[in-house]
């Protein structure tokens, strides 16, 4: 595998499920993000993850959980999500502390909250 | 603050046209400058990116960017446009660390 990995590519969860979206880049970076994009609405970045720590959470719902259990890998933990919370998440990757530190992005998991 | 502005959210062009998207962004301090591609049901793909080596950028697929500083523009060109470039197109903006501050995006429609 090259790049940056992400499963599952859909995802169709109830309200009151929990579930898993996972992350994993090959580029041997060390800072990983989280974005959400809906429809009509710019990129909206979630999570950043620099050499395994939280360095920003822009405002996300409790609802929503990440956890970087080393710099390769990346999840965010889903549970009692709202319809509005369906969209597309990308994760990315990139060198931290180099200039510029180019994101590259997984293909993404589409999730739908019915 | 920066910020990143796509004049027009949806272009269409004809096949074999000149493909002009316009990007604008406001920054606080030299800034570094991303043109990204999305096409239905992927991620973001690295189109070029303007790291202050030179201003005019050549990237993948045919496409480049002319970073102009008095303008405070970065508008992507290709000259001649073929089916398989209709995506979704975003330009974004990196100031200080690493972190993207993405435009509204625009969708590019090529006809026949």
């Amino acid at each position: 595998e090259t790049g940056v990995t992400q499963t599952p590519r859909h995802l169709v969860m109830g309200m009151t499920n929990k579930k898993s979206l996972k992350c994993e880049q090959h580029l041997g970076h060390n800072a990983m993000y989280w974005y959400k994009q809906s429809a009509k609405k710019p990129l909206e970045l979630m999570f950043v993850y620099n050499f395994k720590e939280q360095t920003e959470n822009n405002s996300v719902p409790s609802r929503f959980s990440p956890e970087c259990p080393n710099s390769s890998h990346l999840f965010l933990h889903l549970h009692t999500l709202q319809p509005e919370d369906s969209a597309l998440y990308l994760c990315a990757s990139s060198q931290e502390g180099s200039q510029p530190g180019t994101q590259y992005f997984g293909p993404g998991t589409r999730l739908t909250v019915l | 603050a920066q910020s990143v502005t796509q004049l027009g959210s949806h272009v269409s062009v004809s096949e074999g046209a000149l493909v002009l998207l316009r990007c604008n962004y406001s920054s606080s301090v030299p800034p570094y400058l991303f043109w990204y591609v999305q096409y239905p049901n992927q991620g973001l793909q690295l189109l070029l990116k303007y790291t202050s080596a030179a201003t005019l950028v050549k990237g993948i697929n045919g496409f480049e960017a002319e970073f102009k500083k008095s303008e405070t523009s970065f508008h992507l060109t290709k000259p001649s446009a073929h089916m398989s470039d209709a995506a979704e197109y975003f330009c974004a903006v990196q100031a200080a660390g690493n972190k993207l501050t993405f435009g509204g995006g625009t969708r590019v429609l090529v006809k026949p």
